[in-house]
């Protein structure tokens, strides 16, 4: 099983819809989440970190499931400009960022 | 967006050669890291940096070295390039070696 596991899509989706991703980690001791966007042939860029309470930045949610070992990030009123590749990143519990694992990605196409 | 520079952005190299790739950024931060994106794999890490000459491996370490002689570069160095080390490397930078990352633009890398 893969530390981390995301569906690759595409999720195909018109403007103005709603759409949301999971991503399931197998690390129970897991203390960071994060998610991250990539355009096609660019860099990663952070989204948004996760936090147990649930977090939202605009049209943006992301939500934690510790006892199922999931994180999901839902995304509102999509536009075109959302279409991208969204990864799904699990920190283990060491201090430094040498315990990210990424997922592979779940790619979004939002339509006219 | 994060001052942090990569080169080259593209090279071709045949196999045996040595190959650097050039990590520079702007920002003072103290962590730094190389990773390699391949198709059916998330980002996965190769090397990092936690100070000036204080370097660690990832999990995908062999057949890389690095260098990290001032806060603002990181070299990535293969000895010898083999075509499995066709990838897209992305050079990374952290305040505080958490889960938020600022990524270069990456350098993309053919190995004949």
């Amino acid at each position: 099983r893969k530390e981390v596991e995301q569906d690759p899509g595409p999720f195909n989706v018109p403007e103005g819809a709603t759409v949301a991703f999971n991503c399931t980690y197998s690390n129970s001791a897991s203390q960071s989440f994060f998610w991250y966007r990539q355009d096609c042939r660019k860099e990663p860029k952070l989204l948004m970190s996760v936090y147990s309470s649930g977090n939202e930045d605009g049209r943006f949610t992301a939500q934690l499931n510790r006892a199922s070992q999931y994180i999901s990030l839902l995304i509102r009123d999509s536009k075109l400009s959302d279409s991208a590749t969204y990864l799904c990143v699990v920190r283990g519990n060491t201090g430094t960022a040498s315990k990210l694992t990424f997922g592979t990605g779940t790619r979004l196409q939002v339509t006219l | 967006d994060a001052g942090i520079t990569q080169s080259p952005r593209h090279k071709v190299t045949e196999t045996g050669t040595p190959v650097t790739l050039r990590c520079h950024q702007t920002e003072n931060h103290r962590y730094m890291y190389w990773y390699r994106q391949d198709p059916g794999h998330g980002l996965r890490l190769i090397h990092y940096s936690y100070g000036v000459k204080d370097t660690d491996k990832g999990e995908v370490s062999d057949g890389y070295s690095v260098s990290r002689s001032k806060t603002e570069d990181f070299l990535l160095t293969l000895e010898s390039a083999t075509s499995s080390q066709t990838s897209v490397y992305f050079c990374a930078i952290s305040e505080q070696g958490g889960g938020e990352l600022f990524f270069g633009e990456g350098s993309r890398l053919t190995v004949l």
